[in-house]
């Protein structure tokens, strides 16, 4: 059961330097998202994908782009990195929609740690 | 917009204790409430899921009920365990039309010591 699984689990990058978080899930869902885990801040949403073929902005967008490249893969771009993106990267996927009426359950990857110097 | 808030931690009690840790929202109509556990090194995992009013949600020994006329939902465990040691999330999601992806709160560290 692999579930939602992402690469890299570790990643030091250096300031301009460009990366891609890959995320993959096994479970037929429909939608995807791409979360940053910081102290003190939570779970902020950075992009999701509610089927294929579409994304839509989420609460911290900026400095990241997204491509929802079939229905089991959802990849997160950094174009040119920056110390602010240091974070926990998550990403999740659900088989319903977000804007279902029912009740979502999330799937969560087990993250992948990047510190930019 | 939707919001969540939850009590700031770090949380430490002993083994055994009784826990709560508040969480209260801010929502137009009904929403759908959460409550999320991250185990170290882990993502996320649903612990247990609210969807209306009065529901009493529970799992694993925590419990957690719909208040609408407090817009809360604490989880309490009567007992904890070591095992217990984890971040609990709040999250909601919104009943409203539209895309509302699951907002989250900030999260609670919980320390169980032997």
């Amino acid at each position: 059961n692999a579930g939602v699984t992402q690469t890299p689990k570790f990643q030091v990058l250096k300031t301009g330097q460009s990366m891609t978080l890959q995320c993959a899930q096994d479970m037929n869902h429909n939608s995807m998202y791409w979360y940053r885990q910081d102290p003190g801040m939570g779970l902020r949403l950075i992009y999701y994908s509610a089927s294929e073929g579409t994304t839509d902005k989420g609460e911290v967008p900026n400095g990241y782009n997204v491509s929802r490249l079939n229905k089991r893969e959802f990849s997160l771009r950094l174009e040119s990195a920056a110390p602010s993106q240091t974070s926990v990267y998550f990403c999740a996927s659900s088989d319903r929609g977000p804007s279902s009426a029912i009740q979502e359950k999330l799937f969560f990857g087990s993250g992948t740690q990047l510190s930019v110097l | 917009g939707n919001s969540v808030t939850q009590m700031e931690g770090p949380v430490t009690l002993s083994e055994e204790a009784f826990l709560t840790i508040n969480c209260t929202y801010t929502a137009t109509g009904y929403p759908s409430l959460f409550w999320y556990v991250q185990y170290p090194g882990e993502g996320l995992q649903l612990l247990l899921k609210a969807t209306k009013a009065d529901d009493k949600g529970s799992n694993k020994g925590f419990e957690a009920t719909y208040r609408k006329e407090t817009t809360s939902f604490h989880l309490e465990k009567g007992s904890v365990q070591v095992s217990d040691s984890a971040v609990y999330f709040c999250a909601l999601k919104g009943s409203m039309s539209g895309n509302t992806p699951l907002v989250f709160g900030k999260g609670t560290r919980l320390s169980v010591i032997a």
